[in-house]
């Protein structure tokens, strides 16, 4: 089965600063990858995604990319605000069907 | 409803007691999924419902987990016997159909604590 491998599992940045997130899949046939957001004990929320056809997508200080060969792919996050901290999963499907997430980077954007 | 409802929020079970979990999805969705969310961890697949369809539950830890969904529309996850490793977040997704790219929205999740 599909196997999602995330790193870092901790990162700290200062506001202002950029934040990285990388993921690794396993699975070539997988072909939307969503980026989650989850607050201490909230649902989490989706904030970006991309699909197998696309290389980059961004929305205001968001990006997503991908790499179809490499099987891998990036959450890009400009100018961080405090309200960013929380953990931050990605993920892997086949057509919509079951994903397979990440272990989760927890971000905290200190001022 | 305007989200995703699971109840209850909170559920302690003593070691061996039977427990309940519902989902109430968005109305309308027709895909329906069941995670479980260990403390640290991501989210683990455990079943997934296509209307009132089990179509995949190969991700059930054991034959203690029973979920379904018979109208097509609230779920049921029934966890019997209960053991301490089954303490975690049981989160329900659903989404408007099965397809590609179709965004799955979340549910608070159910915190279950195995005492």
């Amino acid at each position: 089965g599909e196997n999602v491998e995330q790193h870092p599992s901790t990162l700290s940045v200062q506001e202002g600063d950029s934040a990285v997130i990388k993921c690794t899949y396993s699975d070539s046939a997988s072909n939307y990858f969503p980026w989650y957001k989850q607050e201490l004990g909230k649902r989490p929320q989706l904030i970006i995604d991309i699909r197998s056809n696309v290389g980059e997508k961004k929305d205001q200080r968001i990006a997503v990319t991908l790499n179809k060969t490499a099987k891998h792919f990036s959450l890009h996050i400009t100018e961080t605000q405090p309200e960013d901290s929380a953990v931050y999963f990605c993920a892997a499907s086949k057509g919509g069907n079951k994903l397979t997430f990440g272990t989760g980077t927890q971000l905290k954007v200190e001022l | 409803g305007a989200g995703v409802s699971q109840s209850p929020r909170y559920k302690v079970a003593k070691r061996g007691q039977d427990v309940a979990l519902r989902c109430d999805p968005i109305s309308g969705h027709v895909s329906l999924f069941w995670y479980q969310q260990a403390l640290g961890q991501g989210p683990e697949f455990l079943t997934y419902f296509q209307n009132e369809a089990q179509l995949d539950k190969s991700g059930l830890p054991s034959d203690r987990f029973f979920a379904e969904r018979p109208e097509g529309s609230v779920s049921t996850l029934k966890i019997q016997r209960t053991q301490q490793e089954d303490s975690a977040v049981y989160l329900c997704a659903s989404s408007l159909s099965q397809g590609t790219y179709t965004e799955a929205f979340f549910g608070q999740g159910t915190r279950l604590t195995v005492v």
